[in-house]
């Protein structure tokens, strides 16, 4: 099953935060972040495991409730390169089976 | 290095052709995968692979078949095309260690008419 994003679009002046959720019904082993801009192939931003690891961009930051089955990715300062489609992507047992989420649109403008 | 590359670009098919969509990876990655994309979908999992001869089934495998001979390569065939697979495929390759980002091809769109 599909993990759920929210919010599915938001908009943003350059410089403003924003927080994007990623809530799974299932116990995970690890999250992944994707961004996709228009016409392009997903680029991976960040993976955080089970037991708090975590590997990613320096710029982006993100944190992970295993109890809770849910993930935030933490946008700060935006640019108006971050501007693309954010994926979770989840994975319920290290099996390298990658499971994603329906999207959040985010829109930055000068 | 490469990456992942994929042919063809774009294709048009007519309902009932069959087809290979082709995948390949230059990263000596184990692991690799087939996703479908479709506006207000997101990526749908279609077939996936952990190693040469080994696949799995995802989320959306009906009407399409997987085969891994090779590390490097990750073919999909559609048996008979129909309008509902018009859709964009991405494949993707990592590797099968704790830190197993996905690498995407640039995709191919297909169209079936």
């Amino acid at each position: 099953q599909q993990p759920v994003q929210s919010p599915q679009a938001v908009i943003l002046r350059e410089g403003e935060d924003a927080v994007i959720n990623c809530s799974s019904s299932k116990a995970l082993y690890s999250v992944h972040w994707y961004r996709q801009k228009h016409g392009e192939a997903p680029v991976f931003l960040m993976i955080l495991l089970k037991g708090g690891e975590q590997k990613g961009h320096e710029k982006i930051s993100a944190s992970f409730n295993e109890k809770k089955q849910q993930s935030s990715l933490y946008l700060t300062a935006s640019q108006l390169s971050y501007s693309g489609t954010y994926f979770c992507g989840t994975d319920g047992g290290a099996t390298n089976k990658l499971i994603f989420g329906t999207g959040t649109l985010l829109a930055v403008q000068p | 290095n490469a990456g992942v590359t994929q042919t063809p670009k774009f294709q048009v098919l007519k309902t009932g052709q069959s087809m290979t969509l082709q995948c390949a990876q230059d990263m000596n990655h184990e692991y690799m995968s087939w996703y479908r994309q479709d506006p207000g979908m997101g990526l749908r999992l279609i077939h996936y692979s952990v190693g040469a001869g080994i696949t799995d089934q995802g989320e959306v495998p009906n009407g399409y078949n997987v085969s891994r001979s090779t590390t490097e390569d990750f073919p999909l065939r559609l048996l008979s095309a129909a309008p509902s697979q018009t859709s964009v495929y991405f494949c993707a390759s990592g590797s099968s260690g704790v830190y197993n980002e996905q690498f995407f091809g640039p995709g191919t769109r297909l169209t079936v008419l």
